[in-house]
C-alpha cells in the first residue's frame, strides 16, 4: 500500500515554455500533499504544501506565479512550471501524506530545460 | 527551531560491516515525529520508520534497527552485516508542525563488495 506516482519521470522541454507534472496517490486518499525540489547531492527542499480543495501553501522564495499547484481532487496534484528557464532545471519530487505524518514519495521527475 | 544534522555526508564500508547513521535534532515541540528515508540511485524515497517523541523503544527490522533516546536529541540508524543493496542517501527528518517534514542533508553510503 501507499503507492504514489509520479508523470513524467523525465522531461526535457525548451526555455520558455511550460511543463506539467502529475502526482497520484494510487490506493489512499491524499488531502495533502507535497511538493519538493532536490539538486544533485543535496537535500529535499520544501516547495509548497497542496491541501485538496484550496490554495497551495508555497515556502518563502518559491514564486507562486512560476510554480502553479493544483490538487483537485483526493488522489492527484499537479505542479506546473511555467515559463521554464535553465535554472529550473531540476528533480522534483511529490508526495502525499500518511495518517501519522509519514510522507510517501513518489518517484520523482527529472527536468530538463534546454 | 527545528533542525535535523546528520554530520557524516559519506560513509563506505565493506559488504558485511555493521554501519551506524547518525542523526541529532533540535525541536521545541514536546509531541513529534522522527523518520529514516532510504533513497537508492534510482531517486525514490523509500519510508523506513517512524518513532513518535513518546515511544523511545529501539527497533529492530531484519538487519536494521534504531535507537532513539531523547536525552541526546538523537535517533541513529544501524545496518548490520551490510549489502551492497544498502548503497544509497539515507534521510532523517522531523515533523515541522501538523504537516511538514524537515529533513537532514542525508549520508550517501556506499557499500563496496
Amino acid at each position: 500500500g501507499a503507492v504514489v506516482s509520479q508523470h513524467p519521470s523525465w522531461v526535457i522541454c525548451k526555455s520558455g515554455t511550460s511543463v506539467k507534472i502529475e502526482c497520484r496517490s494510487l490506493d489512499f486518499q491524499a488531502t495533502t500533499m507535497f511538493w519538493y525540489r532536490q539538486f544533485p547531492k543535496q537535500s529535499l527542499m520544501l516547495m509548497a504544501t497542496s491541501n485538496e480543495g484550496s490554495k497551495a501553501t508555497y515556502e518563502q522564495g518559491v514564486e507562486k506565479d512560476k510554480f502553479l499547484i493544483n490538487h483537485a481532487s483526493l488522489t492527484l496534484s499537479t505542479l506546473t512550471v511555467t515559463s521554464a528557464h535553465p535554472e529550473d532545471s531540476s528533480f522534483y519530487i511529490c508526495s502525499a501524506r500518511g495518517t501519522l505524518y509519514e510522507q510517501y514519495f513518489g518517484p520523482g521527475t527529472r527536468l530538463t530545460v534546454t | 527551531a527545528q533542525k535535523v544534522t546528520q554530520a557524516q555526508t559519506e560513509i563506505s564500508v565493506v559488504e558485511k560491516e555493521d554501519v551506524t547513521l547518525d542523526c541529532v535534532y533540535e525541536t521545541r515541540d514536546t509531541t513529534y515525529y522522527l523518520f529514516w528515508y532510504k533513497q537508492p540511485p534510482s531517486g525514490e524515497l523509500v519510508f523506513l520508520i517512524r518513532r513518535n517523541s513518546f515511544d523511545e523503544q529501539n527497533e529492530i527490522s531484519g538487519r536494521y534497527s534504531w535507537n532513539f533516546q531523547k536525552s541526546t536529541s538523537s535517533f541513529n540508524f544501524t545496518i548490520t552485516a551490510s549489502q551492497v543493496v544498502d548503497s544509497a542517501v539515507y534521510f532523517c527528518a522531523l515533523t515541522l508542525g501538523a504537516q511538514k517534514l524537515v529533513f537532514g542533508q542525508g549520508t550517501r553510503l556506499t557499500i563496496n563488495p
